[in-house]
């Protein structure tokens, strides 16, 4: 089964407007993290925000922010006012603590910013 | 603050040859963890090195191995390359704190680009 999920191939989106990208997860741990990284056609794997399963408010980060639904196991990604600069692809990651450190991917959401 | 690096940057291999990609994580961390990015696909955990050992090995066959040296950097080796191990293999480094806690979040290299013809 699927650990993440993004359900969004790709999205459109002018530029000022906010967007969302979609993220869900299945685990059974109840210590995990949650992470959204930028990918550029450069390659690099840019971090950008991380929310923990127990933490109690969103997570921030300037123009960022994670909409974190625990019951439904969705852990969105808020951009607002994009930039051009954020066109790039977007992958959701989870780590979970009882099964070791290393992170597992989604597919990835490919963000197209219109000028 | 150096970030983690990655050689080399490309790399162009045939069938059968041995490959070996490099990884010096950012600083103050202790950890790398190695990646594989296939085209159009996100990326698939290889292994990951702590104190000099494999800590943790994803679903990769054995001609995937690693090292980690004293001074925390790593390697990357794959022997008998196949047409399929072409993709991008990304690096990231991460500090684990005392007892587990804390974000212990990944910071990815640039990338090596592995073309296997």
């Amino acid at each position: 089964a699927q650990k993440i999920t993004q359900t969004q191939p790709g999205m459109f989106v002018q530029e000022k407007e906010a967007v969302t990208l979609d993220c869900t997860y299945d685990t059974s741990d109840p210590s995990y993290g949650l992470f959204w990284y930028k990918q550029p056609s450069s390659g690099e794997m840019i971090f950008l925000i991380y929310q923990g399963s127990y933490d109690q408010q969103n997570a921030t980060e300037g123009r960022y922010s994670l909409n974190f639904q625990k019951a439904r196991k969705s852990a969105n990604l808020v951009i607002s006012a994009s930039q051009l600069g954020d066109s790039a692809m977007y992958f959701c990651a989870m780590r979970e603590r009882n099964y070791g450190q290393n992170f597992v991917f989604g597919p990835g959401t490919r963000l197209s910013v219109l000028p | 603050d150096a970030g983690v690096t990655q050689s080399p940057t490309h790399l162009i291999k045939t069938r059968g040859q041995q490959v070996t990609l490099r990884c010096s994580p950012k600083s103050g961390h202790d950890t790398v963890s190695w990646y594989q990015q296939a085209l159009g696909q996100g990326p698939q955990f290889i292994f990951q090195y702590y104190e000099e050992e494999e800590r943790q090995r994803g679903n990769f066959p054995d001609r995937f191995s690693g090292h980690q040296f004293p001074n925390y950097s790593s390697e990357l080796n794959v022997n008998a390359l196949l047409l399929g191990d072409s993709a991008l293999y990304l690096c990231a480094s991460s500090f684990i704190p005392l007892g587990g806690r804390g974000t212990d979040t990944q910071y990815f290299g640039p990338g090596t680009r592995l073309t296997v013809l």
